[in-house]
């Protein structure tokens, strides 16, 4: 099993780009999640798909869409790049057990640089 | 809304000492409390996940508490060795996590 994968691991983009960041697992899970990573601010969660088919926001979405292609992946698009979107862009994904004990597992994230 | 802090933000020890992590959140109605390992350049590692309902779990030289009435946690390393060098971070929630900054920690051979 190779877990939960992440494509690029890393992307320069100028301001005004966009591009669209890959999460795939292979752990049949049903949830599914994006986090960006700032220096001294932790993981913030930026959209999350509890199950194929929904996506609801997180506590940092704006400037981003999410895409749940299918059960397996779950993409992450910045439709115009912006300096503050500098960050390590970290996927996850969990069973899905609502109020339960659900641990989630993390790929190994993507390091995005904005000009 | 939740939110959850960790202190201190670093930590140095040398090896072999015995060493405790603080993580404390505001929101009592915590369904589960998780910890992670991040090594650098690595994505995050789960250590260990309590229940609401429980109140300690183990693993190993790891052990990670939770006293919900007073809005802590703590995780506990035993016989610290250079290779649990990492930053640990902690997690409140059920599927929407929230994390604390992290302790960055060092163990010196």
């Amino acid at each position: 099993n190779a877990g939960v994968t992440q494509t690029p691991k890393f992307q320069v983009l100028k301001t005004g780009q966009s591009m669209t960041l890959q999460c795939a697992q292979d752990m049949n899970h049903n949830s599914m999640y994006w986090y960006r990573q700032d220096p001294g601010m932790g993981l913030r969660l930026i959209y999350y798909s509890a199950s194929e088919g929904t996506t609801d926001k997180g506590e940092v979405p704006n400037g981003y869409n999410v895409s749940r292609l299918n059960k397996r992946e779950f993409s992450l698009r910045l439709e115009s790049a912006a300096p503050s979107q500098t960050s390590v862009y970290v996927c996850a994904s969990s069973e899905g057990v609502d109020r339960g004990p659900d641990t989630q597992y993390f790929g190994p994230g993507t390091r995005l640089t904005v000009l | 809304k939740q939110e959850v802090t960790q202190i201190p933000a670093a930590l140095s020890v040398p090896e072999g000492e015995n060493l405790v992590l603080n993580c404390s959140f505001t929101d009592s109605a915590i369904y589960n409390l998780q910890w992670f390992r991040q090594d650098p350049g690595k994505g995050l590692t789960s250590l260990l996940l309590i229940q609401s309902s429980q109140r300690e779990q183990t693993s190993g030289r790891l052990n990670a508490s939770l006293d919900k009435s007073s809005g802590r946690s703590t995780l506990y390393i035993a016989a610290s060795q250079p290779g649990d060098s990492a930053t640990y971070l902690c997690a409140g929630g059920g599927g929407k996590l929230i994390f604390g900054q992290g302790t960055t920690l060092q163990v010196k051979p």
